[in-house]
């Protein structure tokens, strides 16, 4: 079975220039995650999703990323305009239940010059 | 979500055993935890998890205090390909997150 799928795996853009990551979670996974991850530093949690519905985004920074995962599966975080400081790895993941394991994808390495 | 602390880094040498402690001193009866690792370029890798019992995989063995306030992730004959950062994570099930530290660096001596 195919793991959690993110593409780009890695991205350079101009800093104030639009972006955008794609994440395909493991089939039959209500539940999604956007991580951020700084270098030498754990994953942040961005959003997550219970199927369709975005049940935690407090720690999305709504002036420049938003995301959405339509009909509950595939899932896509951008970011509009791109800074200095958003240069990070953004880890998807996804798990079927409470009390079972997440997933995660390999990440997309962003850049911004 | 209640944290954890564990420590910065470890020096095991390769096949001999090793003992990554956690502490999580304000962990909640519904909390459980979970041990990801996490090699150079990849996302995180699940290892183990449990609530109450010690609890045993192909991987580790996680260990977990009678008060529940600590655990060990138990790594029986480490590899150099076991080298990576061992994060400790509480899972709420009311909160549906893993909060992640800053995990421990294994480094593995051949």
């Amino acid at each position: 079975e195919a793991g959690v799928v993110q593409s780009p795996r890695y991205k350079i853009i101009e800093k104030k220039q639009p972006v955008a990551f794609w994440c395909n979670p493991i089939s039959g996974h209500n539940t999604l995650y956007w991580y951020l991850q700084n270098l030498g530093q754990g994953p942040e949690l961005l959003i997550r999703y219970e199927n369709e519905e975005a049940v935690d985004d407090s720690q999305l920074p709504k002036d420049r990323f938003s995301a959405e995962r339509l009909k509950g599966v595939d899932s896509t975080l951008k970011i509009q305009p791109a800074e200095l400081g958003d240069s990070a790895v953004y880890l998807c993941a996804s798990s079927l239940g409470l009390t079972t394991e997440a997933f995660f994808g390999q990440g997309t390495r962003l850049t911004v010059v | 979500d209640a944290k954890t602390t564990q420590p910065n880094s470890m020096e095991s040498n390769e096949e001999e055993p090793v003992h990554l402690p956690c502490n999580h001193s304000t962990i909640s009866g519904t909390d459980y935890i979970h041990w990801y690792r996490q090699l150079p370029s990849q996302g995180p890798e699940y290892v183990i998890h449990g609530l109450t019992s010690n609890v045993n995989n192909r991987m580790a063995s996680l260990a977990i205090a009678e008060d529940r306030k600590s655990s060990t992730l138990i790594l029986h004959r480490a590899t150099l390909r076991d080298a990576a950062v061992y994060y400790c994570i509480l899972r709420s099930l009311t909160g549906n997150q893993f909060y992640f530290g800053t995990g421990t660096s294994l480094t593995v001596i051949p």
